[in-house]
């Protein structure tokens, strides 16, 4: 039973490209989350899924960002029109209705 | 609750001892908690859980103590080792919510 998927592991931009994060929640999990990291920070909440339902989004930024979690497919991150300022790692984990989330590895952005 | 920036608070503990490792959470309607270990570069960790109906829990090495009245948990590792070197976060729950993740502890191991 793999663990929690998230690729690409690096992803490099220039300012003003698009940035798409993937994540493929372990097997029967129907939750996922999104958290951002900046160095030496703690995992700051962005937004938390459901198959097809987005039900908390208090974290992510009202602009430029959006997330998705398919009925088929991973959850995706969507960052449009990057700055230097979307440079952190993003984490995804999933989750039983009630249980241990359990996090991929990260998505390390860095925008040039 | 919410990372607000700050720097790490960090703790150095001599190999062999024991380490305790503090969080205090923000809802007292939170009724789940986990802790988790971030080594550098990679993603946390699951370490421990407890639910609000228990006030101590035991895995291999670690233990979990939860005082609801206060709003705190912490995380003792016993005979910690050089493996042990990492960020602990912990994390609380409301069911049906996202977690909330604590600031952080950077625990030091020195051989």
């Amino acid at each position: 039973n793999a663990g929690v998927m998230q690729n690409p592991r690096h992803l490099v931009r220039r300012r003003g490209q698009e940035a798409r994060l993937r994540c493929s929640p372990m097997k029967g999990h129907s939750h996922v989350y999104w958290y951002r990291q900046l160095p030496e920070e703690g995992l700051k909440f962005m937004v938390y899924l459901q198959k097809e339902n987005i039900i908390d989004e208090s974290g992510m930024p009202k602009e430029r960002f959006s997330a998705e979690f398919p009925k088929e497919g991973p959850s995706i991150l969507r960052i449009q029109q990057v700055v230097r300022g979307d440079s952190a790692a993003y984490f995804c984990a999933s989750s039983l209705f009630q249980g241990v989330a359990f996090f991929g590895q990260g998505t390390r952005l860095t925008v040039v | 609750g919410e990372s607000v920036g700050l720097h790490l608070p960090t703790l150095s503990v001599q190999e062999g001892d024991n380490s305790i490792i503090n969080c205090a959470y923000s809802n007292s309607a939170s009724d789940y908690f986990i802790w988790y270990k971030q080594e550098s570069g990679k993603g946390p960790q699951f370490i421990i859980d407890i639910r609000s109906n228990m006030d101590k829990r035991q895995g291999q090495r670690v233990t979990v103590l939860l005082n609801k009245t206060v709003k705190h948990l912490s995380l003792q590792i016993a005979a910690t080792q050089p493996g042990d070197s990492a960020v602990y976060f912990c994390a609380e729950n409301i069911e049906g919510n996202q977690f909330y993740f604590g600031t952080g502890t950077s625990l030091t191991v020195i051989p």
